[in-house]
């Protein structure tokens, strides 16, 4: 099955610093990247995702990379705020009916103020 | 409201007794999930549904049981639960098998202690 990796684990920047996250899967089949955000104590929730028929997707101040290649893939936030603060996790998964997300281990970032 | 719920919100429970939790939704979606999350673990599937009374395992089934006889509700059982099944537990819904346009949709989460 798929295993996704994911790095760091934490992630300390200073406010309008950008942040970078990374993860590498194992299932080359897979075509479907989202990432989510968990806030502390709240529910994961979709923040960007990118199908494999696309390097890269932006939106406002996140954007993600793809390199199907390698099997890695990346989040970026620029121009971070405290707001940001929170668990990011990456996923993977072919992206056909019937297939479920395959998560990676989470990266807690903090944005100091 | 994001149109899914999760109940018990916070259990504490003793070794050896069941527990169930309950997901219910309100988007006719077809797909339905089960996930754990640890630290350093992020969350793993336990069960998934991808309709009434289909259903099937994920990574870390063992020790868990689960039942859709409705589209809108999925149930999750620790037949005997253990002190390693003290964790968070999330449902998830989607119209697809990965999520339409906007994936996943997760639910607030079952904190379950087991002692």
């Amino acid at each position: 099955g798929e295993n996704v990796e994911q790095h760091p684990s934490t992630l300390s920047v200073q406010e309008g610093d950008s942040a970078v996250i990374k993860c590498t899967y194992s299932d080359s089949a897979s075509n479907y990247f989202p990432w989510y955000k968990q806030e502390l104590g709240k529910r994961p929730q979709l923040i960007i995702d990118i199908r494999s028929n696309v390097g890269e997707k932006k939106d406002q101040r996140i954007a993600v990379t793809l390199n199907k290649t390698a099997k890695h893939f990346s989040l970026h936030i620029t121009e971070t705020q405290p707001e940001d603060s929170a668990v990011y996790f990456c996923a993977a998964s072919m992206d056909n009916a019937g297939n479920m997300l395959t998560f990676g281990g989470g990266t807690r970032l903090m944005v100091k103020p | 409201d994001a149109g899914i719920t999760q109940s018990p919100r916070h259990k504490v429970t003793e070794t050896g007794t069941p527990v169930t939790l309950r997901c219910h939704q309100t988007e006719n979606h077809r797909y339905m999930y089960w996930y754990r999350q640890d630290p350093g673990h992020g969350l793993r599937l336990i069960h998934y549904s991808y309709g009434v009374k289909d259903t099937d395992k994920g990574e870390v089934s063992d020790g868990y049981s689960v039942s859709r006889s409705k589209t809108e509700d999925f149930l999750l059982t620790l037949e005997s639960a253990t002190s390693s099944q003290t964790s968070v537990y999330f449902c998830a819904i989607s119209d697809k098998g990965t999520g339409g346009p906007n994936g996943y949709t997760f639910g607030s989460g079952t904190r379950l202690t087991v002692v």
